[in-house]
């Protein structure tokens, strides 16, 4: 893997529903993985940063978990809100750059 | 306290021109980055500076240049407009910059080049 990716691009689900999608990047000069959440019409939100492979981080209803080693890291959210509607953006940080995915948009029906 | 503010909010110029964005950084906050985000893309790093030297550089062409200030506050400029520079463009920052600081995002300045 060469660039950051993230999966699905897109998701829809229930309230209630448990969700989780993926972030894919470089297990090579890593330095630390960033998670943010965008709304529409608002700036990106910072959620977590993590940076040791097995971390797991929780805020709330939100969690993740990172893997160094193989590249990815797991956000989870759990009973799904409206307003958990969002795109979802992963950065991974290197010495002298921080590459983002293309986000997986959420949209969480009531 | 103030969030990061950004400023203009829209700006409309011509292929060619030049432009300033200005930005200022949270109160304490040290370290600033400007991104480029493209409809259907995430954002793309630009230029983080912390006090006031250049800590990194993204796959830019050298019209785009950036300077912090001794507030840290910081500008980002880009020269000669092409229509592919059309694009919301972000900063943010954060105590130092380091691994584990957290960023805070400014609400961006929406640029069209025609």
């Amino acid at each position: 893997i060469l660039n950051v990716e993230q999966s699905p691009q897109s998701l829809h689900v229930q309230e209630g529903d448990s969700t989780n999608f993926t972030c894919s990047f470089p297990s090579s000069n890593f330095y630390a993985l960033h998670w943010y959440r965008w709304e529409t019409a608002k700036s990106p939100e910072a959620l977590f940063v993590m940076t040791l492979n097995g971390d797991e981080k929780k805020k709330g209803r939100i969690s993740a978990t990172l893997n160094t080693k193989e590249g990815y890291s797991y956000l989870y959210i759990k009973g799904s809100q409206p307003e958990d509607s969002a795109t979802y953006l992963c950065a991974r940080l290197s010495p002298h750059d921080m590459r983002f995915g293309a986000g997986t948009r959420l949209t969480v029906k009531p | 306290d103030a969030g990061v503010t950004q400023s203009p909010t829209h700006l409309i110029k011509t292929r060619g021109q030049h432009v300033t964005l200005r930005c200022s950084p949270i109160s304490g906050h040290k370290s600033v980055s400007w991104y480029q985000q493209v409809l259907g893309q995430g954002p793309q790093f630009i230029f983080q500076y912390y006090e006031k030297e250049e800590r990194g550089r993204g796959n830019f062409p050298d019209r785009f240049s950036a300077r912090q200030f001794p507030n840290y506050s910081s500008e980002l400029n880009v020269n000669a407009l092409l229509l592919g520079d059309s694009a919301l463009y972000l900063c943010a920052s954060s105590l130092e910059g380091g691994r584990i600081d957290e960023q805070y995002f400014g609400p961006g300045t929406r640029l069209t080049v025609t």
